[in-house]
């Protein structure tokens, strides 16, 4: 069955430094996302992405924050400059386009662990 | 604006027994779509049901079953003669049409003693 991969499992960073999270979302979907959960909390979308750009962004997503599609397969998350308080598992997902209604079905990675110390 | 309200932030039962978990939604959407997910101790997150706003027909999936109301924005989630492996936290998400973005509610953590 087709999944979402991302890597690392776990990243330990020190503050200030920039972190990228990948993810390779299945193969046919268009639609991307990254959604963050810090410990023990809820799970908080970031962003959206299709066709190339951001398509929706929350205020969590502020500028210490980019996407890429770099080629075909890969969709990243870079935080330019961590702090402590981004700490927390992100999760990346993708959804169906044969779903045209986009319902946001979401497959999700198994995320990767963020620490920042 | 959307929202989602899971008011149970913790439930223990013992198992066998029959759990219910609350879900109260808000949108001005009227083409909508909730869902339930499930986080197991190893942290992924399981899809479990997505159902439309035009669909309130209760879904039952072995022990599993869903009660969608529109009138009362609620769409709860019940779990018949429950078992340790169903310990886990359990989150209500909601999206709108071409939806992208999902919100989810705060979660409800179940445990489930043998």
């Amino acid at each position: 069955e087709p999944e979402v991969t991302q890597t690392p499992s776990h990243q330990v960073t020190q503050m200030g430094q920039e972190v990228i999270l990948r993810c390779v979302p299945i193969s046919n979907h268009l639609y991307f996302y990254w959604y963050r959960q810090i410990l023990g909390q809820k799970v908080e979308f970031l962003v959206s992405f299709y066709n190339n750009e951001i398509s929706e962004k929350s205020e969590i997503f502020d500028d210490q924050f980019s996407v890429e599609r770099p080629d075909g397969s890969n969709f990243t998350l870079k935080i330019r400059s961590t702090k402590l308080e981004d700490s927390a598992m992100y999760f990346c997902a993708s959804s169906d386009p044969g779903d045209r209604e986009n319902t946001g079905e979401l497959f999700f990675g198994e995320g990767s662990r963020l620490t920042v110390l | 604006a959307q929202k989602v309200t899971q008011a149970q932030t913790e439930i223990s039962v013992v198992e066998k027994e029959d759990v219910t978990l609350d879900c109260v939604y808000e949108t001005r959407d009227t083409t909508y779509y909730l869902f339930w997910y499930k986080q197991p101790p190893s942290g992924e997150l399981v899809f479990l049901i997505r159902r439309n706003s035009f669909d309130e027909q209760n879904e039952i999936s072995g022990r599993y079953s869903w009660n969608f109301q529109k009138s009362t924005s609620s769409f709860n989630f019940t779990i018949t003669a429950s078992q340790v492996v169903d310990s886990a936290v359990y989150f209500c998400a909601l999206s709108g049409t071409g939806g992208f973005k999902t919100i989810f509610g705060a979660g409800t953590r179940l445990f489930v003693k043998a």
